[in-house]
C-alpha cells in the first residue's frame, strides 16, 4: 500500500516478556518517527531516525526501549521486559526531507498503530 | 518536553456550528503549528497547518488563528458536520535544514462531537 504500514495491530503480553513492533514506511520516506501514545493523551515523541541513523532518542523512557532501522527503510521497536505502564497504542510515522516543494512541507504520515496491551 | 497546552478537553457542537479549540505553547523557537484529526482506530492525520509569519489560514472549513505574542493559536471548524467527529491535536515544533519535520509537540486532544 501507498502508507505507513505497522504491524501486529494488536499484540498482548504478558508481564516481561520482549515485544517487537514493526514499522514500513512509505517508500522513499527519509525520516522516521515512533510514537507512544496512552489512552485519551496525545502522541509522545519516543525517537527519530534520518536513513538509518538514529539523530534522537531522548522520548525513549527508559534502556528496555530500543529501536533500530538498519537499512533505512524498515524500522523495529523493541521493548524489554514489559511492564504494565508500557501498555499503549505505539505510532510510527515517516516524512520526506526535501529542499523543494511539495517535499519541504515536512508533513509527517502516520500508520494506524500497534496497540500493546500488557497483562 | 517542552508543552503544548490544548482546550478543552471535550466538546459538543450542534450540526452546523463552529467547534473552537485553543492550544498554547511555551517555546518561542517553535516555527510550525499543525493541527491533526485522529479517528477511533486510525493515526493521526494532518489537517492544516501555520507558520508564525501569518495570523490566519484557512482551507475550506477549516480555519487556523495564530496570535504569536500570546503565543497561542486556535482551530476554528465552520459548519461543524457529524462526520468531523473525532480527536483533534495541536502540535508544535521547530523545523530543521531545508523545512524538514523535527520531533512534534503534541497537545492532550479534543474530542469533538457534532450533534446531528
Amino acid at each position: 500500500g501507498a502508507g505507513v504500514s505497522q504491524s501486529p495491530r494488536y499484540k498482548v503480553a504478558k508481564r516481561g516478556q520482549d515485544v517487537a513492533l514493526r514499522c514500513d514506511p512509505i517508500s522513499g520516506h527519509v525520516s522516521l518517527f515512533w510514537y507512544q501514545q496512552a489512552l485519551g493523551q496525545g502522541p509522545e515523541f519516543l525517537t527519530y531516525f534520518q536513513n538509518e541513523a538514529q539523530l534522537d532518542k531522548s522520548g525513549l523512557p527508559s534502556d528496555r526501549f530500543f529501536a533500530e532501522r538498519p537499512e533505512g527503510s524498515v524500522s523495529t521497536l523493541k521493548i524489554q521486559r514489559t511492564q504494565q505502564e508500557d501498555s499503549a497504542v505505539y505510532l510510527c510515522a515517516s516524512s520526506f526531507r526535501g529542499n523543494r516543494p511539495p517535499a519541504n512541507t515536512g508533513e509527517l504520515f502516520f500508520g494506524e498503530g500497534s496497540r500493546l496491551t500488557v497483562l | 518536553q517542552q508543552q503544548v497546552k490544548q482546550s478543552p478537553q471535550s466538546l459538543i457542537v450542534q450540526k452546523g456550528g463552529i467547534s473552537i479549540i485553543n492550544c498554547a505553547y511555551e517555546n518561542t523557537a517553535f516555527d510550525y503549528f499543525p493541527w491533526y484529526q485522529q479517528f477511533p482506530g486510525k493515526g493521526p492525520a494532518l489537517l492544516i497547518a501555520i507558520r508564525p509569519d501569518v495570523s490566519e489560514k484557512k482551507e475550506g472549513r477549516f480555519t487556523i488563528s495564530f496570535n504569536k505574542s500570546a503565543k497561542q493559536f486556535s482551530l476554528h471548524i465552520m459548519d461543524s458536520q457529524p462526520g468531523d467527529s473525532a480527536t483533534y491535536f495541536c502540535a508544535a515544533t521547530r523545523r530543521g535544514y531545508g523545512g524538514a519535520t523535527n520531533k512534534l509537540i503534541f497537545g492532550t486532544g479534543t474530542l469533538l462531537a457534532v450533534q446531528p
